[in-house]
């Protein structure tokens, strides 16, 4: 079974701060981690995910995610938030034999100016 | 860039009513895939499908749902019998078929489905 706990229904910082969302995972096969965007009344855009090799691993609009695999976590950063930033985040894993993602409940991130 | 588009953008049906949703995946994908969100709450899976045959679902996707693709491009969900809960946003998804399950699902901008 697979499950994804996303800390923080809701974040709020400043522009120009860093954005930290958080993100861990149970997972009985070894995992395949994605971060999604979803801007307000549009889909699901893929940031960033992870299936093998470095665990960090770089996004689009600057975002990036480090997989710790002692800490079952996936966190998402980004060093300087901007405006157009703001957005839902889910975190998502799939596994080995299995294709359908598992989402997390989705954090709000708000950008403060 | 190749992208997944779906039909209609939003549908609003009276309780009990047959609803059809559509969507046309990437061109050169294999699997398929239909998620929901209600309002408020988290991304669910509902079924996923390869080769013209349904390969997973959850347990959401009962005997009132079903999926088809009827032709070569159209991949559609059909809800037979409309409740006030199968309101919530439908998204489609499709990936590629390389034996990899860490391909990336791309899902469409979704069909928002309001039953009255």
């Amino acid at each position: 079974a697979q499950s994804v706990t996303q800390l923080g229904s809701h974040v709020s910082v400043s522009e120009g701060a860093l954005v930290l969302l958080r993100c861990n995972y149970s997972s009985s096969v070894p995992p395949y981690l994605f971060w999604y965007v979803q801007y307000p009344n549009q889909g699901l855009q893929l940031l960033l995910k992870y299936t093998t090799g470095a665990t960090l691993v770089k996004g689009i609009n600057g975002f990036e995610a480090e997989f710790k695999k002692s800490e079952t976590s996936f966190h998402l950063t980004k060093p300087s938030a901007h405006m157009s930033d703001a957005a839902e985040y889910f975190c998502a894993v799939s596994g080995t034999g299995r294709r359908a993602l598992t989402f997390g409940s989705g954090t709000r991130l708000q950008v403060q100016p | 860039e190749p992208e997944v588009t779906q039909t209609p953008s939003h549908q609003v049906t009276q309780m009990g009513q047959e609803v059809i949703l559509r969507c046309v995946p990437i061109s050169n994908h294999l699997y398929f895939y239909w998620y929901r969100q209600i309002l408020g709450q988290k991304v669910e899976f509902l079924v996923s499908f390869y080769n013209n045959e349904i390969s997973e679902k959850s347990e959401i996707f009962d005997d009132q749902f079903s999926v088809e693709r009827p032709d070569g491009s159209n991949f559609t969900l059909k809800i037979r019998s409309t409740k006030l809960e199968d309101s919530a946003m439908y998204f489609c998804a499709s990936s590629a078929g390389t034996g990899d399950t860490g391909n990336t699902i791309y899902f469409g901008e979704g069909s928002w489905l309001t039953v009255v």
